[in-house]
C-alpha cells in the first residue's frame, strides 16, 4: 500500500519560515492535501490540490508537490501556527485515502 | 453553517458491535462523499472508510476491511459506521467528515468526533 512519510517534529523561530515535507513514491502524480490540528480540536484543511488555500487559510501557508516530496510552506510563523501538520492523498491503485503520520511543529 | 454530528461513541467490549452516526446539516448531504477518520489516543490520523455521494461505492481501510461497514442515507442527512467484531486497537476518536463534492477525495469539513473506547 501506499506510504507517505513525514518528519516526526519542526522547530522554528517565530517570524522565519517553517517547511514541512511529506515524501511518496512520485508523489508528484497526486493531489496532496494538508491538515492542520491543534490539540483537542478536530483537523482543518489549510491547503488542498498541493496548493489551494481554502478561503480560511492565512496567504502565509503554500503548498508545493513535485518527484517524491509534497511541501507546505509557512512563512513568516507566529506562534498560533503551532500544531500538528498531516499531509494526505487519495491512492488509486489501492482505493486509499491514505494519511501521513503526521509532523508537530513547534514555535519556539 | 456546515454541521457534523456524530453520535454513538462509547465504551464497549472486545468482540461486540457499536454503531456510529454522523447527523450532517448545512449543506446539500446527498451531494457530497463523506469518510471516517480516527485518532487513537496520542496518535496520527488513520482513515477508516468511505462512501460515494450516492452510496452505490464504498471503500474500508485494511485494517478494518470485513469487520466495518459503512452506509448513509440521503433522506435523513445521515452518516454511519456499523463496527463489528470490535478490537482494543479500535479504540480512538472517530472523526466523520465530508469531502467537498461527489468525485473529490479530501475533507473539506470535519466533525467534533466521537471516542469509541474497547475495553473489557
Amino acid at each position: 500500500s501506499y506510504v507517505l512519510t513525514q518528519p516526526l517534529s519542526e522547530s522554528v523561530a517565530p517570524g522565519k519560515t517553517a517547511k514541512i515535507t511529506c515524501g511518496g513514491n512520485n508523489i508528484g502524480t497526486k493531489s496532496v492535501h494538508w491538515y492542520q490540528q491543534k490539540p483537542g480540536q478536530a483537523p482543518v484543511v489549510v491547503i488542498y490540490y498541493d496548493s489551494g488555500r481554502p478561503s480560511g487559510t492565512p496567504e502565509r501557508f503554500s503548498g508545493s508537490n513535485s518527484g517524491n516530496t509534497a511541501t507546505l510552506t509557512i512563512s513568516r510563523v507566529e506562534a498560533g501556527d503551532e500544531a500538528d501538520y498531516y499531509c494526505q492523498v487519495w491512492d488509486s491503485s489501492s482505493d486509499h485515502w491514505v494519511f501521513g503520520g503526521g509532523t508537530k511543529l513547534t514555535v519556539l | 453553517e456546515v454541521q457534523l454530528l456524530e453520535s454513538g461513541g462509547r465504551l464497549v467490549q472486545p468482540g461486540r458491535s457499536l454503531r456510529l452516526s454522523c447527523a450532517a446539516s448545512g449543506f446539500t448531504f446527498s451531494s457530497s462523499a463523506m469518510t471516517w477518520v480516527r485518532q487513537a489516543p496520542e496518535k496520527g490520523l488513520e482513515w477508516v472508510s468511505a462512501i460515494t455521494a450516492n452510496g452505490d461505492t464504498t471503500y474500508y481501510g485494511d485494517s478494518v476491511k470485513g469487520r466495518f461497514t459503512i452506509s448513509r442515507d440521503n433522506s435523513r442527512s445521515t452518516l454511519y459506521l456499523q463496527m463489528n467484531s470490535l478490537r482494543a486497537e479500535d479504540t480512538a476518536v472517530y472523526y466523520c467528515a465530508k469531502a467537498p463534492y461527489g468525485g473529490s477525495y479530501h475533507v473539506d469539513y470535519w466533525g467534533q468526533g466521537a471516542l469509541v473506547t474497547v475495553s473489557s
